[in-house]
């Protein structure tokens, strides 16, 4: 019940594209849903985060899509630009800072 | 911002011999840090989550006797890997959360690669 299932494990993208990233989750006690950007050998770093009380969260060009009803997450990243290969991690927690449940993963690849 | 800086970034050692990792949070107070470890091409495992001042709590599967944890600060927190191995080889990476603000956001150390011979 600590899932959280990541999709797909791979993605690549024309420069200019649409990405788009999938997570669903099984405990309907998670109350935070982060998405963070990983390089090759650096740490994870926070894009975008969103709780259940709204179904999209916007900024720049990245949008998370929430659907509480189905426990499902989206990360869109419009205009997809060669900088942005890199792998992609949803999240999920419990109430107040406890401690996060990752995704798989999944490896983006924009070409230019 | 929010900083949280790793020492050493990289670091060789013979099986057996300790290392030690710090994790700092340059420009905040954490209540809490975490420490992970990731394989490559993997997602990140949560190996335990230190308080300030208080015993850390291991996921299960690691061993608090291998894997020392200590938070002595409120910035400062210390993941020493006792007699290394080969299959201790991974990337471990610490995050913190802020003391003030009631926020979720767990920060990010960059990383340290530990590879032991």
């Amino acid at each position: 019940q600590q899932q959280v299932k990541q999709s797909p494990q791979s993605l690549i993208v024309q420069k200019g594209g649409i990405s788009i990233i999938n997570c669903a989750y099984e405990n309907t006690a998670f109350d935070y849903f982060p998405w963070y950007q990983q390089f090759p050998g650096k740490g994870p770093a926070l894009l975008i985060a969103i709780r259940p009380d709204v179904s999209e969260k916007k900024e720049g060009r990245f949008t998370i899509s929430f659907n509480k009803s189905a426990k499902q997450f989206s990360l869109h990243i419009m205009d997809s630009q060669p900088g942005d290969s890199a792998t992609y991690f949803c999240a999920a927690s419990k109430a107040s800072g406890s401690r996060l449940t990752f995704g798989e993963g999944t490896q983006l690849t924009v070409n230019p | 911002g929010a900083v949280v800086s790793q020492h050493p970034s990289r670091v060789i050692c013979k099986s057996g011999t300790s290392v030690k990792i710090e994790c700092r949070s340059l420009d905040f107070q954490a209540t809490t840090m975490f420490w992970y470890r990731q394989f490559p091409k993997q997602s990140l495992m949560l190996m335990a989550t230190s308080n300030e001042g208080s015993k850390a709590t291991y996921e299960q599967g690691v061993e608090k006797d291998k894997f020392l944890i200590n938070h002595a600060s409120l910035t400062l927190s210390t993941l020493t890997v006792t007699s290394a191995h080969p299959e201790d080889s991974s990337f471990y990476i610490c995050s913190a959360k802020k003391l003030a603000g009631g926020t979720d956001t767990q920060y990010f150390g960059p990383g340290t690669r530990l590879t032991v011979l």
